[in-house]
């Protein structure tokens, strides 16, 4: 059965260093979502992909994180530097794009602890 | 605004028991409705949809859930739970006017006692 791949599963790094999670969706979706569950809470959405174009990037804080699906496959999501409040799960999701008329599959996250 | 409030963060029941788990949501337009269920360190699994159409909607797991527009509520029902049910449940909302973006709750914790 086809999995969004995520890595790394767990991530330890003390505040103002930097950190990245990749994420590789099912094959043949278009759609790339990175979400931010932090501890006690629903994931919230920091970034939508459609191919390589940003849909919706308005809850990514930009002065420290940055997305990227350069060839509309992979992504990279990246925290410069990490703060405490960073600390949470970072999930990864894909769907074939057809709106909300498709199911997001999700990876089983990267957890960051910032120190 | 766009908004799923989960009533109760953490539900208790006995194994073979019946369990309803709320989800009140606020939207706009003609909302998407989801159940999604996240055991421990995983990532979330979909448990069911509502789209349109019948309004009691059969998942996966033997979980359903029925929509009520008049109570703007999406409750999900299982009518005898199994100690392999225990994990955290989140209701999320989207709509057919954005490509996929959805709203979650803040999660249901189950735990379920043998």
């Amino acid at each position: 059965e086809a999995e969004v791949a995520q890595s790394p599963r767990y991530k330890i790094t003390e505040k103002s260093q930097a950190v990245a999670f990749w994420c590789d969706p099912i094959s043949g979706h278009a759609t790339l979502y990175w979400y931010r569950q932090i501890l006690g809470q629903g994931p919230e959405l920091l970034v939508q992909f459609q191919d390589e174009s940003v849909v919706d990037d308005s809850q990514l804080p930009k002065d420290r994180f940055s997305a990227e699906r350069l060839k509309g496959v992979d992504s990279t999501l990246k925290i410069q530097p990490a703060e405490l409040g960073d600390s949470a799960m970072y999930l990864c999701a894909s769907s074939t794009g057809q709106g909300n008329t498709g199911e997001l599959f999700f990876g089983e996250g990267s957890r960051l602890t910032v120190l | 605004a766009q908004s799923v409030t989960q009533p109760d963060i953490h539900i208790t029941v006995s194994e073979g028991a019946s369990l309803e788990l709320r989800c009140n949501y606020s939207y706009g337009a003609t909302p998407y409705l989801f159940w999604y269920v996240q055991s421990p360190g995983q990532g979330l699994q979909l448990l069911l949809k509502y789209f349109s159409g019948d309004t009691l909607v059969q998942g996966i797991k033997g979980f359903e859930a029925e929509f009520k527009r008049s109570q703007s509520s999406f409750n999900l029902r299982k009518p005898s739970v199994h100690w392999s049910d225990a994990a955290e449940y989140f209701c999320a909302v989207g709509g057919s006017s954005n490509t996929g973006k959805l709203i979650f709750g803040q999660g249901t914790t189950l735990q379920v006692k043998p």
